[in-house]
């Protein structure tokens, strides 16, 4: 069955420092990794996807497979990167639209 | 243009009522879908529209949920009778196209969610 799990709930950092949210997933066969975000009073929107492999607001995500990972990394923190963070997972045996989420990782950094 | 509408943007209601959720996606995605995250777990995929029709329904919990998009513009999610699990947060999303899995540069566009409290 396929899984996404991001193994921290709560995640400080102080502002400069670096950043790695975790997700790791299972699935049977070649999933598409995302990256959500929620920012505080705002909607749900996508930050990144690895088939993209593109850098968005410095954040980063290389899939894994052989550790089937898709950790999100930032070299330096910034106050507005405070938010929810979700890594989702999508494939043929999911449904093509069928998005799983893990259950998210709140991001506060600190000035 | 207009992003995706919904509503109410949050709802309280008693164990046994009835709550309507409305969404109104981007003028023109075919494609409408439905999510809701419960307290302290992930959000999950309900269903999917294709226009009017169910594309994929398999994320329904039971059928005490009950979602509609006739004409193939809004959509409705129905609980009823609501119960206390039923709690939670209902996001709606819409895509022009097929959602994102092997699709390209198309991706799901979320609204602000409803926020359901059931006592």
């Amino acid at each position: 069955a396929q899984r996404v799990t991001q193994p921290e709930k709560l995640l400080s950092v102080f502002k400069g420092a670096p950043v790695e949210l975790k997700c790791n997933y299972s699935y049977s066969g070649s999933p598409e990794l995302f990256w959500y975000v929620q920012y505080s009073r705002q909607r749900l929107q996508l930050l990144l996807r690895h088939i993209s492999r593109e850098s968005i607001k410095g954040f980063t995500a290389d899939l894994n497979k052989g550790e089937t990972s898709f950790h999100l990394k930032k070299p330096f923190a910034q106050e507005e990167d405070s938010a929810m963070y979700y890594c989702a997972l999508s494939g043929r045996r999911t449904g093509a639209n069928n998005l799983f989420f893990g259950t998210g990782t709140r991001l506060t950094v600190i000035p | 243009e207009a992003g995706v509408t919904q509503f109410p943007s949050h709802s309280v209601i008693e164990k046994g009522q009835t709550v309507t959720l409305r969404c109104d996606p981007i003028s023109g995605h075919d494609n409408l879908y439905w999510y809701r995250r419960v307290m302290g777990k992930e959000i999950k995929f309900l269903l999917h529209f294709v226009k009017e029709s169910k594309q994929d329904e398999s994320g329904m919990p039971n059928n005490r949920f009950l979602a509609e998009r006739t004409g193939g513009t809004y959509s409705t999610l129905k609980v009823q009778p609501a119960e206390l699990e039923d709690s939670g947060v209902y996001f709606c999303a819409s895509s022009q196209a097929p959602g994102q899995a092997y699709s390209g540069a198309n991706v799901l566009t979320f609204g602000a969610g409803s926020r359901l409290t059931v006592l």
